[in-house]
């Protein structure tokens, strides 16, 4: 199982949004609506943000928004903070009971 | 709900490890319980999952035949297993587990340093 393709870095103003993407596969991302994004601040362990593609768990900011477009989702963050600086990270389920995730993606918030 | 790991661990070349992971604040049952491995500067890979009203497990290919991973319902504890150590092992290694498809809850992590 490969992982998923995530760009390594990507920086924003505040206040600015930003989109971090995550392509895959039919056999991942786009086969099935379960894509989830977790934020990971260093020495931490990583927080979820999004499950389901567009899903935001009680507690996580509004800012934070999933989508989905065939092999790729996305995870947008409107307004950009300083707090957002950390690592992004994506999951899909890829069949048969497995997980995979992207390598990573370092915020910077300028 | 809390994961509260086991700690940290210093192995030698071809031994093997075992973290445990206590759940708390939820029914343990319901979901099923992963293991994740950060390597240094590395990113995040799902290791396996296990049921843990019936044991059955999925491993990922990359760890398969080295891994194993159990659930003991009478203590609410899940446990990796990871064997054959080698330097590349070296990591952090998190229990989650949540919703479907899912990491919504994890442990703090344990870190396994594999070194001769």
């Amino acid at each position: 199982q490969s992982a998923l393709t995530q760009p390594r870095s990507v920086s924003g103003s505040p206040g600015q949004p930003v989109t971090l993407s995550c392509t895959g596969t039919s056999s991942d991302v786009g086969g099935y609506n379960y894509v989830s994004w977790y934020q990971q601040l260093p020495g931490k362990a990583p927080k979820l943000l999004i499950y389901d593609v567009s899903k935001r768990p009680s507690g996580v900011p509004g800012r934070f928004s999933g989508s989905k477009s065939g092999n790729t989702a996305s995870l947008t963050i409107s307004g950009l903070q300083a707090e957002d600086e950390a690592d992004y990270y994506c999951c899909s389920y890829a069949g048969s009971y497995t997980l995979v995730f992207g390598g990573g993606t370092k915020l910077t918030v300028l | 709900v809390q994961l509260v790991q086991s700690g940290a661990e210093v192995k030698k070349p071809g031994a093997s490890v075992k973290i445990s992971c206590k759940f708390s604040g939820y029914t343990f049952t319901d979901y099923y319980i992963h293991w994740v491995q950060q390597a240094p500067g590395k990113g995040l890979e799902w290791m396996g999952l296990v049921d843990p009203e019936d044991g059955e497990t999925i491993y990922a290919a990359k760890f398969q035949g080295r891994v194993t991973i159990t659930a003991d319902t009478s203590t609410d504890t899940g446990y990796m297993e990871l064997s054959s150590l080698r330097s590349e092992d070296t990591a952090v290694y998190y229990c989650a587990t949540g919703i479907p498809n899912t990491f919504e809850y994890w442990g703090q992590g344990a870190l396994v340093a594999v070194s001769s």
